[in-house]
C-alpha cells in the first residue's frame, strides 16, 4: 500500500460547484500536509500547507486535516475554469523536511 | 525568466544512448532535487543534493547519475537510456527550512523524455 492514496480521477465539475479533493495516508508521524496544483505542462506549485491536525483558508481554497482518520482534503468554493489543473496531494515527517510523500495527484476539469 | 530552468524541454532518443537534463536556478536555494513524474505512479524522488558536496539517492536512483556543478546547477544523466525511463522529469529546489514551515518545493517545467 501506497503511503499516501488520491484518487486521480478526472473529476468534471461545473463553473461555480464545490470541489472537494481527497487522501488518505498511513504513517501517522507525518506532521505536514500541503496540495500543490499542476497546471498542464508546468511543474507542480504549492497551493497551500497545514501543520497537524485543522482547518486553513485561503481565498476560495480550504485545507482540512483530520489525523485521527487520516484524511487530507481540499475543497474549492465557486470553482472556476482557472482552476483546472492537477491537484497533488503531499506530506512529509517534520518542518522543513526534504522527504516529500506525493498523491498521484487528480485531474480537475472546471467546465464553463 | 523562470526561477528554475530545465533543459531541453522535450527528447527523444533511442535505447542506450546517454542523455543529460540540465537544471539551472536563480532562487539562492542550497537543496536541489530531481522527480520524475509518471501517470498513475505520481511524483518519486530519483536523487537530491543538500549542497556540492552532499548528493543522496532517493527512493528510484537505479539507471540514473547527478552532478552537482555549483550551487545553481544541478544535471541528471542517464548513462544508457531504456524504454521505462520514458517519463516527465523535474528539477526543484528549496530552502533549508530552517524557520520551519513545509519547506516547499519550486519545480521547474519539466522535460518530457521519451526513449525508443
Amino acid at each position: 500500500q501506497k503511503e499516501v492514496e488520491q484518487d486521480p480521477g478526472p473529476l468534471s465539475v461545473p463553473e461555480g460547484a464545490i470541489v472537494s479533493l481527497n487522501c488518505t495516508y498511513s504513517n501517522s508521524a507525518f506532521q505536514y500536509f500541503m496540495w500543490y496544483r499542476q497546471y498542464s505542462r508546468k511543474g507542480p506549485e504549492l497551493l497551500m500547507y497545514t501543520y497537524s491536525s485543522g482547518n486553513k483558508e485561503d481565498g476560495r481554497f480550504t485545507a482540512q486535516v483530520d489525523k485521527s482518520s487520516k484524511y487530507i482534503s481540499l475543497f474549492i468554493r465557486d470553482s472556476q475554469p482557472s482552476d483546472s489543473a492537477t491537484y497533488l496531494c503531499a506530506t512529509s515527517l517534520r518542518a522543513g523536511s526534504y522527504q516529500l510523500t506525493f498523491g498521484k495527484g487528480t485531474k480537475l476539469s472546471v467546465i464553463p | 525568466d523562470a526561477d528554475v530552468t530545465q533543459t531541453p524541454r522535450n527528447r527523444i532518443t533511442k535505447t542506450g544512448k546517454r542523455i543529460m537534463l540540465e537544471c539551472s536556478q536563480t532562487k539562492g536555494h542550497d537543496r536541489m532535487y530531481w522527480y520524475r513524474q509518471d501517470p498513475g505512479l505520481g511524483l518519486q524522488l530519483i536523487y537530491y543534493s543538500f549542497d556540492v558536496k552532499d548528493i543522496n539517492k532517493g527512493e528510484i536512483s537505479d539507471g540514473y547519475s547527478v552532478s552537482r556543478q555549483a550551487q545553481a546547477k544541478f544535471s541528471l544523466s542517464l548513462e544508457s537510456a531504456i524504454p521505462n525511463q520514458t517519463a516527465l522529469y523535474f528539477c526543484a529546489t528549496s530552502d533549508t527550512g530552517l524557520a520551519g514551515g513545509a519547506g516547499e518545493l519550486f519545480f521547474g517545467e519539466g522535460s518530457r523524455l521519451t526513449v525508443l
